[in-house]
């Protein structure tokens, strides 16, 4: 069975533009979930999608935002980029009924310039 | 929220030592993995363990799930062991998984 999958792995963007991370869960994974991870703050929840919905939410601004297909493949959007949001973007995927193991992808490293 | 502690948040050893890695957690949960970050950001699980013990090579885990506590031993280390340790749970509803600060484990030759 293939991994989670992410793309882009790296970026390069300027301040005030919008990014769009892609990520491609487990096949017969229905939940995703995006996470950041900056030295500072370590490893922190952004969101979970499960069956196209939005299940959970973490503690970030509305310039933070995702969506989910009817394949489970999930999208995180991020608007106005600030040089704060330079970080590790870590997907998971898991089962989401049944089983509570969550997998992870390679990450999309970004830089704001 | 629940609140997770990792310790030591450092630790050097030779290769072939062992080591205790230790997570702390501050309420109920219904999931509990350990995971080992390479040097290229990719978490790699080790185990999935809300409670008991289970064995992987050199490594072992255990959840004390009353105590709200786990342990990760790694036994006869290896450079390649090194990098940063992190527990994470889920919270009884299973919705929300946060992580530990890590611990970040040096193997020197």
């Amino acid at each position: 069975k293939a991994g989670v999958t992410q793309t882009p792995r790296y970026l390069i963007k300027t301040r005030g533009q919008q990014v769009t991370l892609s990520c491609s869960p487990i096949s017969g994974h229905r939940s995703v979930s995006w996470y950041q991870q900056t030295p500072g703050q370590g490893l922190q929840f952004l969101f979970e999608y499960f069956s196209e919905t939005q299940r959970n939410k973490g503690n970030f601004p509305g310039r933070f935002s995702g969506r989910q297909f009817s394949n489970s493949r999930s999208e995180m959007n991020v608007s106005t980029l600030e040089l704060g949001d330079s970080a590790l973007y870590l997907c998971a995927s898991r089962p989401g009924t049944g089983g509570n193991e969550q997998f992870f992808g390679p990450g999309t490293r970004l830089t704001v310039l | 929220g629940i609140q997770v502690e990792q310790s030591p948040p450092d630790l050097i050893l030779q290769e072939g030592a062992n080591s205790t890695l230790r997570c702390n957690f501050s309420d109920s949960v219904n999931n509990l993995q350990w995971f080992h970050q390479n040097p290229w950001g990719q978490l790699i699980n080790l185990f999935y363990i809300p409670s008991g013990t289970k064995q992987n090579g050199r490594l072992s885990a255990t959840t004390v799930a009353t105590e709200r506590y786990s342990l990760l031993y790694i036994s006869s280390s290896q450079t390649t062991d090194s990098g940063v340790y992190f527990c994470a749970v889920g919270d009884n509803y299973g919705q929300n998984f946060v992580f530990g600060p890590g611990t970040r484990l040096s193997v020197l030759p």
